[in-house]
């Protein structure tokens, strides 16, 4: 079985441009999760997606955004980038809770976004 | 304020030898816990989870045990192999119908030769 797939693995970006990242979830999982990995801050979560519905939202600016469509492949969007959003982007899929005896989030390889 | 602690950012061990990192939490409302451990510039692996509705569970090289009174959960891995060094992070995920997981700062865990 394919694992999580995430595009670009890496983006050069400058300030205040905007910026598309891509997942792919494992075939099956229809909830997606977006986290930021930074240095300072660990991994911090953005936001949740399950069945096209965002279920719930981090502590983030408005400027992170983000989708799923109906095959569950998600995309967060970034706008008016900043310097501080320079950061490890990972995307995870799980089956939601409660669907399997047990449970379990995988992650993707990440795009390691670079804002210049 | 955390809600997973990880007191210690790195564990040096000997290959062959006990490896055991430690978590923390204080959110109640945790009920599920999960282990992963990462390399630099790569997503974090999945390694094995534990429900609160257990104190232990095992998979292969790797033991997570959960004390709940506590608020304390540890991963155990024997024997430990340089193959393991890695950073390890702990995440927490309550009960309410989302997907988000809550991890830990991570402990770096080196297994020496």
């Amino acid at each position: 079985k394919a694992g999580v797939t995430q595009t670009p693995r890496y983006l050069i970006k400058t300030r205040g441009q905007q910026v598309t990242l891509s997942c792919s979830p494992i075939s099956g999982h229809r909830s997606v999760s977006w986290y930021q990995q930074t240095p300072g801050q660990g991994l911090q979560f953005l936001f949740e997606y399950f069945s096209e519905t965002q279920r719930n939202k981090g502590n983030f600016p408005g400027r992170f955004s983000g989708r799923q469509f109906s095959n569950s492949r998600s995309e967060m969007n970034v706008s008016t980038l900043e310097l501080g959003d320079s950061a490890l982007y990972l995307c995870a899929s799980s089956l939601p809770r409660g669907w399997s005896e047990t449970y379990e989030q995988y992650f993707g390889p990440g795009t390691r976004l670079t804002v210049t | 304020d955390q809600q997973v602690k990880q007191n210690s950012p790195s564990l040096s061990v000997q290959e062959g030898r006990i490896s055991i990192l430690n978590c923390d939490y204080t959110n109640s409302m945790f009920d599920y816990f999960l282990w992963y451990k990462k390399y630099p510039a790569e997503g974090p692996t999945f390694l094995i989870s534990i429900s609160s509705i257990k104190d232990k569970n095992e998979d292969g090289r790797f033991t997570v045990f959960l004390n709940k009174s506590a608020k304390h959960l540890s991963l155990h891995i024997v024997p430990s192999q340089p193959g393991d060094s890695a950073v390890y992070f702990c995440a927490a995920s309550a009960k309410g119908g989302s997907e988000k997981l809550v991890f830990g700062k991570g402990t770096k865990l080196t297994v020496n030769p």
